[in-house]
């Protein structure tokens, strides 16, 4: 079966600062892989997805996730954090186009001034 | 980008009663919906999947009798909170999937907040 584990439930950086948020996977096979945003009392945005094409992924917003098979990682990256970046982050799985989307703990990030 | 309608947005109920929330997918056929709970600072949980004309499959401890989806169209699933107890507040999400193969995304609902009080 298919999951998703997020490392840090809270992350805090600095405006202007790099912006990483982790994500590992584990599925059985090729997997597609998400990262969603989501703002207080609000549905999901897609960021970004990685579906087996190129392994470094463009997102909206500035963000990008890299594929990474030998390490079961798809971690969100930003070079420049800006304070509307402030959310939740979900990492997310499913194993083909029909099957149920699996969700990661969610990782909280703060922007300090 | 393909557009899902969750209705309500919010509803406040009574304990006892019945609470219908509905997902409508608006610009595409969805042949499989998804039904999503998420309680205050946590994740998405996957309470059950519902094809069009067939029962919804539900995740292990998730009370079919007391969550009922229907997914009668290709465009619209709805999941019924029958006697809703306080415990039920939540949101609930909705998200559906067009015909495999067309793309590999999901498209999800704002969402609806449910209190019972």
């Amino acid at each position: 079966a298919q999951s998703v584990t997020q490392l840090g439930s809270h992350v805090s950086v600095s405006e202007g600062a790099l912006v990483l948020l982790r994500c590992n996977y584990s599925s059985s096979v090729p997997p597609y892989l998400f990262w969603y945003v989501q703002y207080p009392n609000q549905g999901l945005q897609l960021l970004l997805k990685y579906t087996s094409a190129a392994t470094l992924v463009k997102g909206i917003n500035g963000f990008e996730a890299e594929f990474k098979k030998s390490e079961t990682s798809f971690h969100l990256t930003k070079p420049s954090a800006h304070m509307s970046d402030a959310a939740e982050y979900f990492c997310a799985v499913r194993d083909s186009s029909a099957s149920k989307i699996i969700f990661g703990s969610g990782t909280r990030l703060s922007i300090r001034p | 980008g393909a557009v899902v309608s969750q209705h309500p947005s919010w509803v406040i109920c009574k304990s006892g009663t019945s609470v219908k929330i509905e997902c409508r997918s608006l610009d595409f056929q969805a042949t499989t919906m998804f039904w999503y709970r998420q309680f205050p600072k946590q994740s998405l949980m996957l309470m059950a999947t519902s094809n069009e004309g067939s029962k919804a499959t539900y995740e292990q401890g998730v009370e079919k009798d007391k969550f009922l989806i229907n997914h009668a169209s290709l465009t619209l699933s709805t999941l019924t909170v029958t006697s809703a107890h306080p415990e039920d507040s939540s949101f609930y999400i909705c998200s559906a999937s067009p015909k495999p193969g067309r793309t590999t995304e999901a498209f999800f609902g704002q969402g609806t907040r449910l209190t019972v009080v």
